[in-house]
């Protein structure tokens, strides 16, 4: 089946620090979304994106499309010690809303 | 509005013994996922049901069954279980039809010994 290439795998980071991180895979997909998971909690979504070449923000967060359909990315600026979660990005090739995700990327932001 | 709600919040079980793990949304949704998550790694899907009336398999199916009871309700059950299936379970749902985005419920942590 299709898979994601999440990375980095973790991030260890200083409060106020910017932060990027990315996800491709081998296989085209028409939708990527990007969720966060708070621990002991399930995944929130963050910002989803339908179009390739598609930039998208939401508050310290942008996320791109990218050009292939084969990657995304996510910047989130000046973090703050709230941002500390597990992200994953998700690729979706229909609109029947199965979703392939990646292995997450840790962050841990230090105040 | 409670969104996505799963019941039990943890179980521990003896391989072997079987149990229903249960999902209910309010959110008048049409399709209903269950997925498991294991230490360091993303979400598999398990199960999925389009629409009322209808399941098919995901990526990691075996060792479990499904029901969509209705709208609202969709259970997985784990026949026998083993050590293996010791692992995270959620449920989500969206709307479909388009609007691909997943709600997820809280999970439920499950230790098989």
């Amino acid at each position: 089946g299709q898979q994601l290439n999440q990375s980095p795998q973790s991030m260890f980071i200083q409060e106020g620090e910017d932060v990027s991180m990315n996800c491709t895979s081998s296989s085209i997909f028409n939708t990527w979304l990007w969720y966060k998971q708070d621990p002991g909690e399930g995944p929130v979504l963050l910002i989803a994106l339908y179009k390739a070449g598609e930039l998208t923000s939401n508050g310290r967060l942008t996320a791109q499309f990218g050009i292939t359909r084969k990657d995304s990315f996510l910047n989130i600026s000046a973090s703050i010690p709230s941002d500390v979660g597990i992200y994953f990005c998700a690729g979706q090739l229909t609109n029947a809303g199965k979703s392939t995700f990646g292995d997450g990327t840790t962050l841990t932001v230090k105040p | 509005n409670a969104g996505v709600t799963q019941t039990p919040k943890f179980q521990v079980l003896k391989t072997g013994q079987s149990m229903t793990l249960q999902c209910a949304q309010d959110m008048n949704h049409n399709s209903m996922y269950w997925y498991r998550q294991d230490p360091g790694m993303g979400l598999r899907l398990i199960y999925y049901s389009a629409s009322e009336g209808t399941t098919d398999k995901g990526e990691v199916p075996n060792g479990y069954n499904v029901s969509r009871l209705n709208k609202r309700e969709f259970s997985l059950r784990l026949e026998s279980a083993a050590p293996s299936q010791t692992s995270v379970y959620f449920c989500a749902s969206n709307l479909a039809g388009g609007r691909v985005e997943q709600f997820f419920g809280p999970g439920t942590r499950l230790t098989v010994l």
